[in-house]
């Protein structure tokens, strides 16, 4: 089976503009979480979501979202971004909640 | 609340010998456990986890973990180290019973395998 996959895998944006940042999980995996990873704060939970519903969210502002589609592919958007929303931006996949996280290589966002 | 503790942000062990990377985690209910790896360039990779049943779990590259429900611990084990296991480990914990789609992960462990 294929990966996780990220794109894209590397991003610079300006501070105030914003950003989608795209995943595709493993075929039948109908959980995605989505984390960021900093030197600093290590992997913080953004939001999962499972069958298109968004089940639990991350304690991050407004300006991420984040949506799943039918065929569990989703999206993260980050508006008006900000240089501290400079990291590591990670998808995972998983069957279920008792099932292991299969994680895709990650979308490097720089905001300059 | 849930959350996680490793102790330690770096381990250093010397080939051949055994190596333990801590972890301790806190939640309301009963807890689903995950080790997972990450090489340098490389993604996060699934170890181990603990669901239920046998407290100690085995997992990929000679890897173990034993559940101690009393102490609320996850520690990490390997018998004889290799200079490869050197990488950054993340535990990671869900609760059952509530935010189950949920994993916080602790803020990793540093191990270093010298020759």
């Amino acid at each position: 089976k294929a990966g996780v996959t990220q794109t894209p895998r590397y991003l610079i944006k300006t501070r105030g503009q914003q950003v989608t940042l795209s995943c595709s999980p493993i075929s039948g995996h109908r959980s995605v979480s989505w984390y960021q990873q900093t030197p600093g704060q290590g992997l913080q939970f953004l939001f999962e979501y499972f069958s298109e519903t968004q089940r639990n969210k991350g304690n991050f502002p407004g300006r991420f979202s984040g949506r799943q589609f039918s065929n569990s592919r989703s999206e993260m958007n980050v508006s008006t971004l900000e240089l501290g929303d400079s990291a590591l931006y990670l998808c995972a996949s998983s069957l279920g909640t008792g099932s292991e996280q299969y994680f895709g290589p990650g979308t490097r966002l720089t905001v300059t | 609340a849930q959350s996680v503790a490793q102790p330690e942000d770096q381990v250093n062990v010397a080939e051949g010998n055994p190596l333990t990377v801590k972890c301790t985690y806190s939640v309301s209910g009963n807890p689903y456990l995950f080790w997972y790896v990450q090489y340098p360039n490389r993604g996060l990779q699934f170890l181990l986890k603990y669901i239920t049943g046998d407290n100690l779990v085995k997992g990929s590259y000679g890897f173990e973990a034993e559940f101690n429900k009393s102490q609320t611990s996850f520690h990490l084990k390997k018998p004889s180290a290799l200079v490869s296991d050197s990488a950054l480990y993340f535990c990671a914990v869900r609760d059952m019973n509530t935010n189950a789609g949920k994993s916080t992960f602790g803020d990793g462990t540093t191990l270093t395998v010298k020759p």
